[in-house]
């Protein structure tokens, strides 16, 4: 079935720091990916998205590109702030049948000042 | 836009006894789906309704487990006979999308604690 891999965090950077996070993806057919992104006490929101190969998706200085032929969904900053530090989700969507949203387990990510 | 609401925010209970949470979408929205999340976790996927037809559920959701949409606006989860792995938080989130969803938007969760 459809699945997600994240890295495995904490990920601890300095403030100014550059941020890659790694997410690839199995999946029948051609899904939407995501990032999704948790705040400190806050629900779970959406940061970006793509929805076809080669799209890129962009918010709040955050990058991904979807990457079929190596079925990656990498999220970046250039640089990274002290309120970027919370746990981000990558997620797809995929089709086999019914439409079926599926999430990553997580990274977290610590920016000291 | 009010968001999606959850109601308990908490609930704790005695292991055996059964749970009933709620969810009410964003007005208008046709999907809403159930996720489970533990601490470090991703959310799990559970169940999704388009409208209050139930169409697909997840393998994690045993027959203890069950949801409902009567009238295709909110939806209730309940929990029977309820074990400590049950323990979680459990999400909800709509979407006004028919086809491919563009964006989740989340409620902030029942978070169940079973003793």
């Amino acid at each position: 079935g459809d699945s997600v891999t994240q890295m495995e965090g904490p990920v601890t950077l300095s403030e100014e720091a550059f941020l890659t996070i790694n997410c690839t993806y199995t999946a029948t057919g051609y899904p939407s990916l995501f990032w999704y992104v948790q705040y400190p006490g806050e629900g779970l929101q959406l940061l970006l998205k793509a929805t076809k190969a080669d799209d890129k998706g962009s918010n709040k200085g955050f990058e991904a590109t979807y990457r079929k032929e190596t079925t990656s969904f990498h999220l970046e900053k250039g640089s990274v702030q002290v309120s970027d530090s919370a746990v981000y989700f990558c997620a797809l969507e995929g089709y086999s049948g019914t439409y079926k949203y599926i999430f990553g387990t997580g990274t977290r990510l610590k920016v000291l000042a | 836009d009010t968001g999606v609401s959850q109601d308990p925010r908490h609930k704790i209970t005695k292991r055996g006894q059964n749970v009933t949470f709620r969810c009410d979408p964003i007005s208008e929205h046709n999907r809403l789906y159930w996720y489970r999340q533990t601490l470090g976790q991703g959310p799990e996927f559970l169940t999704y309704f388009q409208n209050e037809a139930q169409l697909e559920k997840s393998r994690l959701l045993s027959d203890r487990f069950s949801a409902e949409r009567p009238k295709g606006s909110f939806s209730t989860l309940e929990i029977q006979r309820t074990e400590q792995g049950d323990s979680a938080m459990y999400l909800c989130a709509s979407s006004p999308d028919r086809g491919r969803v563009e964006k989740l938007f989340f409620g902030s969760g029942t978070q169940l604690s079973v003793l």
